[in-house]
């Protein structure tokens, strides 16, 4: 099974600033045949089901602010949040999803400092 | 607007059984594969089955293979997880997941849809 491991477990970010999450699979996600990356990222706040920011590794799902993007490929991927706005408080999980069983990441739990 | 809406959640005891329900709708039921997807109290979140989009196919993550068994009645836009032989480890919120359309020869999509879940709670 692949192994999906978010870094790190948790992260204080200012409003305004920057905040960077990382993830890495442990084999590659992409698929030569169509040069896609089969990795998403998912944004859940408290006592809510999980939302899909961002799939492909980098496409935007629809009504998803553009603060938020997706990076990466083969095995290294980043999400960034270029402006933190006190509602992106959440946990990010990132997931593979080239072939079950579908993994997630453990979970980035994003505080305001 | 797309919904799901699952139900059957519930107190057992270790070695129970119980069935949750997931009602779909907002779009074409029958043309998605569909998933379920846990999250123990406080914890990640773990893949559990899907099944594609006429029921034809099924899989199931090694930790339920042989307890679980996914189900979908086209007709009734809804899909179903009976969950046998329940264990303590099994207790969790349970969520039933849509998966991005595709088609053909497709097999594999991030999650665009989840349902608000419900709790399974499994006592020994």
């Amino acid at each position: 099974d692949i192994v999906v491991t978010q870094s790190p477990d948790s992260l204080a970010v200012s409003l305004g600033e920057r905040a960077t999450i990382n993830c890495k699979s442990s084999q590659s996600v992409l698929y030569s045949s169509n040069k896609k990356d089969y990795l998403a990222w998912y944004q859940q706040k408290p006592g809510q089901p999980p939302k899909l920011l961002i799939h492909w590794a980098s496409t935007r799902q629809s009504g998803v602010p553009d603060r938020f993007t997706g990076s990466g490929s083969g095995t290294d991927f980043t999400l960034t949040i270029s402006s933190l706005q006190a509602e992106d408080v959440a946990v990010y999980y990132c997931q593979h999803y080239y072939g079950t069983p579908y993994t997630f990441g453990q979970g980035t739990n994003l505080e305001i400092k | 607007e797309v919904q799901l809406v699952e139900s059957g959640g519930g107190f057992v005891q270790s070695g129970g059984s119980l069935r949750l329900s997931c009602a779909a709708s907002g779009f074409t039921f029958s043309s998605h594969w569909m998933h379920w997807v846990r999250q123990a109290p406080g914890k990640g979140l773990v893949w559990v089955s899907r099944m594609n989009s006429d029921g034809s196919t099924t899989e199931y993550a090694d930790s339920v293979k042989g307890r679980f068994t996914i189900s979908r009645d086209n007709a009734k836009n809804t899909l179903y997880l009976q969950m046998n032989s329940l264990r303590v480890e099994d207790t969790a919120v349970y969520y039933c997941v849509k998966m991005v359309y595709c088609s053909g020869d497709c097999y594999d999509r991030a999650f665009d849809y989840w349902g608000q879940g419900t709790l399974v709670t499994v006592s020994s």
